[in-house]
């Protein structure tokens, strides 16, 4: 089947502009999680979401980054008045959790760059 | 709080030689599992092979085999029989076994495949 996809693949963004990032999750999989990977900084975990609702936002790095998810399916992750620092891919990876052998299927991941 | 340890920033392997990729971690977790991702350079996460911390028995996947030491707190990645399309970075990651299962990940290993 389908599995994970992201758009758009590659963003060049001004600073201080919004920009959305979409995924796609493999279908059937209630978890959906996006991830940061920076130079600096690895990968990182941003969110986590359960169906639409996100018990865990603890990675999001400041207020200016939001995400939702609708009919527990394609998920948006907005970040507002970007900066420099926001340069980085974002992935997103979901899962079949609370399930048993929910191992985290990545999409290609939306490679951002701040001017 | 976990964390989990690549001390091989970059490794160099002939072909058709095995390799061995180290990950330690460190949890106060009595459960947890283990995984390891390839990252060739298109950027995408591929999902390669699972320990859970109460498996009895080191997981394998093909050429991919996982040497999994709880004791000593490592999950070294053993790929047998490398392949010019190895050549990719190698992330560890660990789940922490309770609400969201999301990823701490390592910083990587830039594995090499010579001809």
């Amino acid at each position: 089947g389908a599995g994970v996809s992201q758009s758009p693949s590659n963003k060049v963004t001004e600073k201080g502009k919004d920009v959305e990032l979409r995924c796609d999750p493999i279908s059937g999989h209630t978890a959906l999680y996006w991830y940061r990977q920076s130079l600096g900084q690895g990968l990182e975990f941003l969110i986590y979401f359960q169906g639409n609702s996100a018990p865990d936002k603890s990675g999001l790095p400041s207020d200016r980054f939001s995400a939702e998810r609708t009919g527990g399916s394609v998920s948006t992750l907005t970040i507002q008045r970007t900066q420099q620092e926001d340069s980085a891919v974002y992935l997103c990876a979901s899962s079949s959790y609370p399930l048993q052998a929910d191992t985290q299927y990545f999409g290609p991941g939306t490679r951002l760059t701040v001017l | 709080a976990q964390k989990i340890t690549q001390t091989q920033p970059g490794m160099f392997v002939q072909e058709k030689e095995a390799v061995t990729l180290d990950c330690t971690y460190d949890t106060s977790d009595p459960s947890y599992g283990l995984f390891w991702y390839k990252q060739p350079s298109s950027g995408e996460m591929i999902f390669l092979i699972y320990q859970g911390s109460y498996d009895q028995q080191n997981a394998t996947e093909g050429r991919y085999s996982l040497n999994f030491q709880k004791a000593r707190k490592s999950a070294n990645l053993v790929i047998s029989a490398s392949q010019l399309g190895d050549s990719a970075m190698y992330f560890c990651a660990m789940r922490k076994e309770d609400a969201g299962n999301m990823l701490t990940f390592g910083g990587g290993t830039r594995l090499m495949v010579k001809p």
